[in-house]
């Protein structure tokens, strides 16, 4: 599985975009990447998911560069409910289910 | 709904007394997880189960037991709980070939 690297904290003002880099330096060929957003006291909910170059849904942006050794999680305009912790999870489902999380980004939305 | 569903959902009990916390899922998937979260140290992965009959470890499974009897059910077992496993729980389920976890909503346990 390969080790994620994201940054501890994160601020941002409401309307902003708000980009959170992953960085997974020794990323499997079959690896996807997949991002997980949890609020205090519940469980994490999943974002997107994506494998290579841009995959965009209603919630967020995913961009990987064609090295895929890192990830950038795009939030449009976010609002104060946007804050949370944010984990990047990078790992190849067929080959097995053992997840690392990492300890994510926690994201502060100031008013 | 489809949902996964953790009793009990608070739970404080003294070191020594064996306890089991259920997970149950409507989604009919094979793949199903315990996750502890402790604060500073985000999710770590105790028990991972890739259908009926069959578990795996993760990487924190000293102290716990699992059994998956049905592929709804994915019970998690502390039989001589110490304050050490006080953290938040989390069940997760998800069909095969995704990363797309549903997690149950915690169970937060106190062990004193």
């Amino acid at each position: 599985l390969a080790k994620t690297t994201q940054p501890i904290s994160m601020d941002s003002y409401e309307g902003q975009e708000v980009n959170i880099t992953c960085s997974h330096n020794n990323i499997a060929t079959n690896d996807y990447i997949t991002w997980y957003q949890q609020f205090p006291s519940q469980g994490p909910r999943f974002i997107i998911q994506g494998y290579k170059t841009k995959v965009t849904n209603e919630v967020a942006s995913l961009f990987i560069p064609a090295d895929r050794k890192s990830s950038t999680l795009s939030l449009p305009r976010v609002s104060l409910s946007d804050t949370a912790v944010y984990y990047c999870l990078v790992g190849d489902p067929p080959g097995g289910f053992k997840t690392i999380f990492g300890a994510g980004t926690r994201l502060f939305v100031k008013a | 709904e489809a949902q996964v569903t953790q009793n009990p959902r608070y739970l404080i009990t003294v070191t020594g007394k064996k306890l089991t916390v259920t997970c149950s899922q409507n989604m009919n998937h094979e793949y199903m997880s315990w996750y502890r979260q402790d604060p500073g140290l985000g999710l770590r992965q105790i028990y991972y189960s890739m259908n009926v009959e069959v578990t795996d470890k993760g990487d924190v499974p000293e102290g716990y037991k699992v059994s998956r009897k049905e592929k709804r059910n994915f019970p998690l077992i502390l039989e001589s709980p110490s304050p050490n496993q006080t953290s938040l729980y989390f069940c997760a389920s998800s069909l095969p070939g995704a990363f797309l976890l549903y997690f149950g909503p915690g169970t937060r346990l106190t062990v004193t």
